[in-house]
This record gives C-alpha cells, sequence and structure tokens, in this order.
C-alpha cells in the first residue's frame, strides 16, 4: 500500500463546476495534511493547509479531513481554466517527515 | 520575504560526472527537504536537514548526498551521474509553526 494515495487522473471538468480531489494516507498518526498545485514545469505552490477533522474554507477551494477513515480532499467551486494543473496531495507524519501522492491532474474545459 | 531559492537552474551533464546544487530556504526557516521529481515517478523524497543534520532520508543509493550550513543554506550533490538522475530536483524549507513546506523553482538536470 502507498503512503499517500491519490487517483492519477485525469480528470475533467466544464468551466464553472465542482471539481472533486481525493486522497488516502496510511499513517494513522499524520497530523498535518497539505494540497499543492503544480502547473507543467512549475514547483509546487501551496493551496491548502489543513489539522483537524471537518472542512477548511479558503476562496473557492475547501479542503476536508477525516482521520478515522484516513480520507482528505479538496474541492474547487467554480473551476476555471487556470486551474487545470496537477494536484499533490501532502502528509507530514511526523518531524517533517512529509510524503506526496503522484498527483491528479486536472483539466478544466472552457 | 524573498522565498525559496535554488541555483542553478538548468544544468546540463555527461554521465559518469558529478553536481553540486543549491538551496537556501527562507529566512528564519531551519528545515531543508530535498525532492527529486520524474514524470515516471512523481515527487520522490531525498533528504531533510535541520541545524545542520540529517534528520530524515528517503531510499536513495549513496551517490546522492547533502548537508547543510550554520546559516541553513543546503547543498546536494550526485557523483557518478546516470542517464536516469535526469529530473526536476525541488528544495523545501519549512515553517515549523505549521509543518508546511514551502518549494523553491526547482533545478532542471539533464544527464547526457
Amino acid at each position: 500500500q502507498k503512503e499517500v494515495e491519490q487517483n492519477s487522473g485525469p480528470l475533467s471538468v466544464p468551466e464553472g463546476a465542482i471539481a472533486s480531489l481525493n486522497c488516502t494516507y496510511s499513517d494513522r498518526g499524520s497530523q498535518s495534511f497539505f494540497w499543492y498545485r503544480q502547473y507543467s514545469g512549475k514547483s509546487p505552490e501551496l493551496i491548502m493547509s489543513i489539522y483537524s477533522n471537518g472542512d477548511k474554507e479558503d476562496g473557492r477551494f475547501t479542503a476536508q479531513l477525516n482521520k478515522a477513515s484516513q480520507y482528505v480532499s479538496l474541492l474547487i467551486r467554480d473551476s476555471q481554466p487556470s486551474d487545470s494543473a496537477t494536484y499533490l496531495c501532502a502528509v507530514n507524519r511526523n518531524n517533517n517527515d512529509m510524503r506526496f501522492g503522484a498527483g491528479t491532474r486536472l483539466t478544466v474545459k472552457p | 520575504k524573498a522565498g525559496v531559492t535554488q541555483t542553478p537552474r538548468y544544468l546540463i551533464k555527461t554521465r559518469g560526472q558529478q553536481v553540486t546544487l543549491s538551496c537556501s530556504p527562507i529566512s528564519g526557516h531551519r528545515s531543508v527537504s530535498w525532492y527529486q521529481q520524474t514524470p515516471g515517478q512523481g515527487l520522490q523524497f531525498l533528504f531533510e536537514y535541520f541545524s545542520e543534520t540529517q534528520r530524515n532520508k528517503g531510499n536513495f543509493p549513496g551517490r546522492f548526498s547533502g548537508r547543510q550550513f550554520s546559516n541553513s543554506r543546503s547543498e546536494m550533490n550526485v557523483s557518478t551521474l546516470e542517464l536516469g538522475d535526469s529530473a526536476l530536483y525541488l528544495c523545501a524549507s519549512t515553517d515549523r509553526g505549521t509543518d508546511t513546506q514551502y518549494f523553491g523553482p526547482g533545478t532542471r538536470l539533464t544527464v547526457l
């Protein structure tokens, strides 16, 4: 079992729709969870961090965490073509031991 | 604050050579992590340094090494380069208050 698993996609949604990205992790002791966006040829940039169960909203982005199910998700509302990128889920297990998923490639079609 | 900086941005080397990459973290960040990213393998963790000590290490051969200086700047070295070492090498510095890693722009290494 991989430490952090994501659907590789590609995930395609029409402009204005909600994009839903999912991630599961194996280390039950993990405490910090992150979503990064990576455009082709660029480095990952932080979108959201979440530390406790429930939802966390930031603009069009909502992160959801369920530690009992070891599940993290990212919702992107009113998706825009500029949201087309690869989204990386990251889990900080302990003492800055960060593990990344393989990423989900999202395409938003105008 | 200035972001994470990495030099050089691009490198072309031949097999058997060695290479040194440099990373300067965000001011005040004392932890630096290094990753290798390839299309087939995704983001693979190399190692992490904190206060000049290697704290975590990924599953890479001994040809990959690193160090950190007292000003928190870090270098990684790859010796005896192989074709498969061609990748984007990313450095990230950590805000320990939030456990958040911030990435530099990366160094694109091509091994011919």
